[in-house]
């Protein structure tokens, strides 16, 4: 089976821009989870989807905002980009986000704000 | 709200010498605890992964882990580390309802010297 998958690997942004990431999760698997990783913060949680729903929201602003299709891939944005924003993003998807389940998280997307 | 602490924020071992990374955590209910390494350059990989039933968990590469349910912790060891051992290393919990939304610690860098 193929594992999650990111894509862009990389992005480059200026401050006040919009972004859009999008991951795809292993074969099979509904929910998908996104993270925030950076050297200060390490790894926070955005949010996580489920059956196209946002399932659980973590302590981000508004400017975060995600969504989920019917065929469970999923994509992040942020708007109005800041340097702060600056981090890898990961990606972790589990067949239903339930109790006593693996997250398998994908290689991430880098993403700079100058 | 739960939270992960990992005390030791870079460790430095020789070849060989055995290692102990600590991870206590704060929730009120029943958790799934994890462990996960992040190689440089790569993405996040689970190393194991305790649920229920015998709190001492093998995983892979020769790590292992303990829950202590009453000290809400849950130490990786290794008996003897190799020089590819040198990474990051994450101890995550999430709820036992809801596997998407995990909660990590700080990561520990652990350098192995050859």
């Amino acid at each position: 089976k193929a594992g999650v998958t990111q894509t862009p690997r990389y992005l480059i942004k200026t401050r006040g821009q919009q972004v859009t990431l999008s991951c795809s999760p292993i074969s099979g698997h509904r929910s998908v989870s996104w993270y925030q990783q950076t050297p200060g913060q390490g790894l926070q949680f955005l949010f996580e989807y489920f059956s196209e729903t946002q399932r659980n929201k973590g302590n981000f602003p508004g400017r975060f905002s995600g969504r989920q299709f019917s065929n469970s891939r999923s994509e992040m944005n942020v708007s109005t980009l800041e340097l702060g924003d600056s981090a890898l993003y990961l990606c972790a998807s589990s067949l239903m986000g339930g109790g006593q389940e693996t997250q398998y998280f994908g290689p991430g997307t880098r993403l700079l704000v100058l | 709200a739960q939270s992960v602490s990992q005390h030791n924020h870079h460790v430095i071992l020789s070849e060989a010498a055995s290692l102990e990374l600590g991870c206590n955590y704060s929730y009120g209910g029943t958790v799934n605890l994890f462990w996960y390494v992040q190689y440089p350059g790569q993405h996040l990989q689970l190393l194991l992964k305790y649920f229920s039933g015998d709190p001492l968990v093998k995983g892979i590469k020769g790590f292992e882990a303990e829950f202590i349910k009453s000290k809400f912790s849950f130490n990786l060891r290794k008996p003897s580390v190799q020089w590819s051992d040198t990474a990051e290393y994450f101890c995550a919990v999430n709820p036992n309802t809801n596997a998407g939304k995990s909660t990590f610690g700080d990561g520990t860098t652990l350098t192995v010297k050859p």
